[in-house]
């Protein structure tokens, strides 16, 4: 069954310190994913897709196909960096799809 | 341009009851999905609806429906309200579905089953 995996919860860092939030994912075809934020009191919005390989408030997500990962990275970590972070992927149940969200993990980021 | 609308904000309903959320999506979007977002489960996916047609379901009891209009707005309908019914309720618009741009969401509509 296609699933998606968030194993932390809740993630703390030092501002300044570089920062991995995990995905795993398990889906039969080639997947698509997506990492969404949502920052405290906003609506949750889209951070990354895969398919651009784009740098987005200085996150970069790599999808390895090989462990099954779309893990999100940040170098430097910032205060304002401090959300809910949820990794999705594309199930292709309908002609267009629709999203499996993981369960989100909490970034806090301490100055 | 507008983002998503979703009316009410805050609703209370007693068990048994039934209500209807609403859905104004980002014009131009075409399709309308649904997500019912709760501490335990997380985010799950209850329909999508495309130029008026459910294109997706996912897996709810029939208590839950939903409809979209010409103009592209949905709603949604639970029936029968149980306590578990307790949630975040967002909607999403995108042009033509889940892939490439991904989806812009609502702000939701919070529903507490008493």
């Amino acid at each position: 069954a296609q699933r998606v995996t968030q194993p932390e919860k809740l993630l703390s860092v030092f501002k300044g310190a570089p920062v991995e939030l995990k995905c795993n994912y398990s889906y039969s075809g080639s997947p698509e994913l997506f990492w969404y934020v949502q920052y405290s009191r906003q609506r949750l919005q889209l951070l990354l897709r895969h398919i651009s390989r784009e740098s987005i408030k200085g996150f970069t997500a790599d999808l390895n196909k090989g462990e099954t990962s779309f893990h999100l990275k940040k170098p430097f970590a910032q205060e304002e960096d401090s959300a809910m972070y949820y990794c999705a992927l594309v199930n292709y149940g309908g002609s267009q799809g629709n999203l499996i969200f993981g369960k989100g993990t909490k970034l806090s980021v301490k100055p | 341009k507008a983002g998503v609308t979703q009316t009410p904000r805050y609703l209370i309903k007693t068990r048994g009851q039934q209500v209807t959320l609403s859905c104004s999506p980002i014009s131009g979007h075409r399709s309308v999905s649904w997500y019912q977002q709760t501490p335990g489960q997380g985010l799950q996916f209850l329909f999508e609806y495309f130029s008026e047609t459910q294109r997706n379901k996912g897996n709810f009891p029939g208590r839950f429906s939903g409809r979209q209009f010409s103009n592209s707005r949905s709603e949604m309908n639970v029936s029968t309200l149980e306590l578990g019914d307790s949630a975040l309720y967002l909607c999403a618009s995108s042009r033509t579905g889940a892939t490439n741009y991904g989806y812009t969401f609502g702000s939701g509509t919070r529903l507490t089953v008493v």
